[in-house]
């Protein structure tokens, strides 16, 4: 089974930073990752496929990176609604997704 | 509009089993893999199980392997999972999540499940 690992587990942020997430693969994946947001009390929305195409009507703001086992989701100006959880995932190999990133004031 | 709207959840005792459904509207639900993702209220998501659109191709998380069993039924645009043997680390929220080339592309609200004495 293919292992992701997030990095941090929280971050402590304020509106307007710019926010980098990490999740690493434990075996090379290629581009096969998607990044995941899930606000308090909603099911998880699609952000990001093929680590760094933005999903329809996902603002600019959402960049993905990487291929391999190291990728990066980065939020430039984080507004007030993306306050949330993150979740990578990798489908080269079935299906296995990160711990999760908190964000949070 | 996609909607993905999934029933059958409630209090189990362990060792019961439970069936899950998932109605979908919105699209051409035949022409699409489908799957289920579950959640521990204030945990991580786990996939639990997949069916390809013509039920030719199906596979399960070792975790449930050999007590769920996921199944679809195109006429009804409808997607099941027969949870069998049940045990309290089933407890969860279940999702239905609709795949389309590769991508996890929409989830349902989910259905919670407890399974306790």
């Amino acid at each position: 089974e293919i292992v992701m690992t997030q990095s941090p587990a929280t971050l402590s942020v304020s509106p307007g930073e710019r926010v980098t997430v990490s999740c690493r693969a434990s075996q090379s994946i290629r581009s096969n990752l998607a990044w995941f947001q899930q606000r308090p009390g909603q099911a998880p929305r699609l952000l990001i496929s093929g680590a760094s195409t933005r999903a329809t009507g996902v603002p600019a703001r959402f960049s993905g990176s990487g291929s391999g086992t190291e990728f990066t989701l980065t939020i430039s100006s984080l507004q007030s609604e993306d306050f949330a959880v993150y979740y990578c995932q990798q489908y080269n190999d079935w299906y296995t997704f990160g711990q999760g990133t908190k964000l949070e004031i | 509009e996609v909607q993905l709207v999934e029933s059958g959840g409630g209090l189990v005792q362990p060792g019961r089993s439970l069936r899950l459904s998932c109605a979908a509207s919105g699209f051409s639900f035949d022409d699409h893999a489908m799957h289920w993702v579950r959640q521990v209220p204030g945990k991580g998501l786990e996939w639990v199980a997949g069916i390809s659109g013509k039920s030719d191709s199906i596979g399960h998380a070792d975790s449930v392997k050999g007590r769920f069993t996921v199944s679809r039924d195109n006429a009804k645009n409808s997607l099941y999972l027969e949870m069998n043997s049940l045990r309290v680390e089933d407890t969860a929220l279940y999702y239905c999540v609709k795949k389309s080339s590769d991508i996890f592309d929409m989830w349902g609200q989910g259905t919670m499940v407890t399974v306790s004495s």
